[in-house]
């Protein structure tokens, strides 16, 4: 079965800092990886995805993300954390026939003045 | 949110009532899913849809039902509220271009 799991309910940074938001996942076969971000009253927005190929993944707003398949891990980075980037960050894995996604419980991200 | 409306956006019913919620796509997408979104469990998926009439469940389809007799249309009743399904619903579409989703602004239910 396929699952990932985000082990910080909140994480706190310093604007101008860098950010890593963690992930771990489990899955039978090649990871299709997502990281989406979630506004108040807002639906999901994708972020980025790794399907195949270089192991660090850049995506929307400055963020990226690196692969580490020893690791099974997909952690969320940014060189320079900014306050609007302040949200609810969810890390997902699509099952190998595309039909469903898995999310973890989501990370709060808080990035203080 | 690229096509996709969901309605209501907030709603409050009481116990035992049913209540339909609605997600409207303009894009012609196969695949469309619900979700619902609770403190601590994220997002988990209760229905999802691979075409008309096409519906399979997901990991907490109970107290659940849908429906898509068109493309464009995909519903989810629940047939008798309970304050247990106060929750956030969200609606998806399988984004071809990005092998992720695309999610709807969600629909806020409140059961008392």
């Amino acid at each position: 079965a396929q699952s990932v799991a985000q082990p910080e309910d909140q994480v706190n940074v310093a604007e101008g800092n860098p950010l890593t938001v963690k992930c771990t996942y489990s899955v039978s076969g090649n990871p299709y990886l997502f990281w989406y971000v979630q506004y108040p009253n807002r639906g999901l927005q994708f972020l980025l995805k790794y399907i195949t190929g270089d192991n660090l993944v850049k995506g929307s707003y400055g963020f990226e993300a690196e692969f580490n398949k020893s690791q099974t891990s997909f952690h969320l980075k940014k060189p320079s954390a900014l306050v609007s980037d302040s949200a609810l960050y969810f890390c997902a894995v699509r099952d190998t026939n595309g039909n469903q996604f898995y999310f973890g419980t989501g990370t709060s991200l808080t990035v203080i003045p | 949110d690229a096509g996709i409306t969901q309605s209501p956006r907030h709603k409050v019913t009481e116990t035992g009532t049913p209540v339909t919620l609605r997600c409207h796509q303009t894009e012609n997408h196969r695949y469309m899913y619900w979700y619902r979104q609770d403190p601590g469990h994220g997002l988990r998926l209760i229905h999802y849809s691979y075409g008309v009439k096409d519906t399979d469940k997901g990991e907490v389809s109970d107290g659940y039902s849908v429906s898509r007799s068109k493309t464009e249309d995909f519903l989810l009743t629940l047939e008798s509220a309970t304050s247990s399904q106060t929750s956030v619903y969200f609606c998806a579409i399988r984004d071809n271009t990005n092998y992720g989703y695309t999610f709807g602004s969600g629909t806020r239910l409140t059961v008392v």
